[in-house]
């Protein structure tokens, strides 16, 4: 089993829809969440972070977390063309992370 | 500052030969992070350094792998010899390390095609 699990897309959605993306992990000992977005032909970016169960907002995104079922998701509302991109989640194991394959996002005007 | 910088951008060489490939991470990070991407795989941890010395290589897939990073602006990834599986991108990140250490700061890759 892979430690970190996402479904890899492609999802495609018109603007101004609610996205949801998840994840999940083996590994209960892990504490710390991150989404990063990539671009294409670019390296990722840290887009989200969090260490605790329940939800963080900033702007049109919401990290949400929920270690009992070790499960983590992304929601983009309101979405735009813009937020087309690769979202990969990420766990922190020590100084080291690992990241999910990634999902495929289009945004459609 | 800059932020992470790689080169070359792209690279196009043919099986068997040596592949050098460069990074400068940002000033005063602590960590330094070589990462391979596929769409097979995604992207993997080959190796990390902390303060300059190498702390895990366990994601180094075999010999024809090696990593140095002589001093704390610059690290190497070196395959030799190249061979036409080893075709991917190869991202370069740094951090300053701590805990939590959400942030990794990515370059924009070198792309590697060995034919």
């Amino acid at each position: 089993q892979k430690e970190v699990e996402q479904d890899p897309g492609p999802l495609s959605v018109p603007e101004g829809a609610i996205v949801s993306l998840n994840c999940t992990y083996s590994n209960s000992a892990f504490q710390y969440f991150m989404w990063y977005r990539q671009y294409s032909r670019k390296g990722p970016e840290l887009l989200m972070y969090t260490y605790s169960s329940g939800n963080k907002e900033d702007g049109r995104f919401t990290a949400q977390v929920d270690k009992s079922s070790k499960y983590i998701s992304l929601f983009i509302r309101d979405s735009q063309p813009s937020d087309s991109a690769t979202y990969l989640c990420a766990i922190q194991r020590g100084q080291n992370f690992v990241f999910g394959p990634g999902t495929r996002l289009s945004v459609l005007p | 500052d800059a932020g992470v910088i790689q080169s070359p951008r792209h690279e196009v060489t043919e099986m068997g030969q040596e592949v050098t490939l460069r990074c400068k991470p940002i000033s005063g990070h602590d960590y330094l992070f070589w990462y391979r991407q596929t769409m097979m795989r995604g992207l993997e941890l080959l190796i990390y350094f902390n303060n300059n010395v190498p702390i895990d290589d366990s994601g180094m897939p075999e010999d024809r792998f090696s990593a140095k990073m002589p001093n704390a602006s610059f690290s190497t990834l070196k395959i030799q010899p190249s061979e036409p599986r080893d075709s991917a991108v190869y991202f370069c990140a740094s951090s300053l390390g701590g805990q939590p250490n959400e942030k990794l700061f990515f370059g924009s890759g070198t792309q590697l095609s060995v034919l």
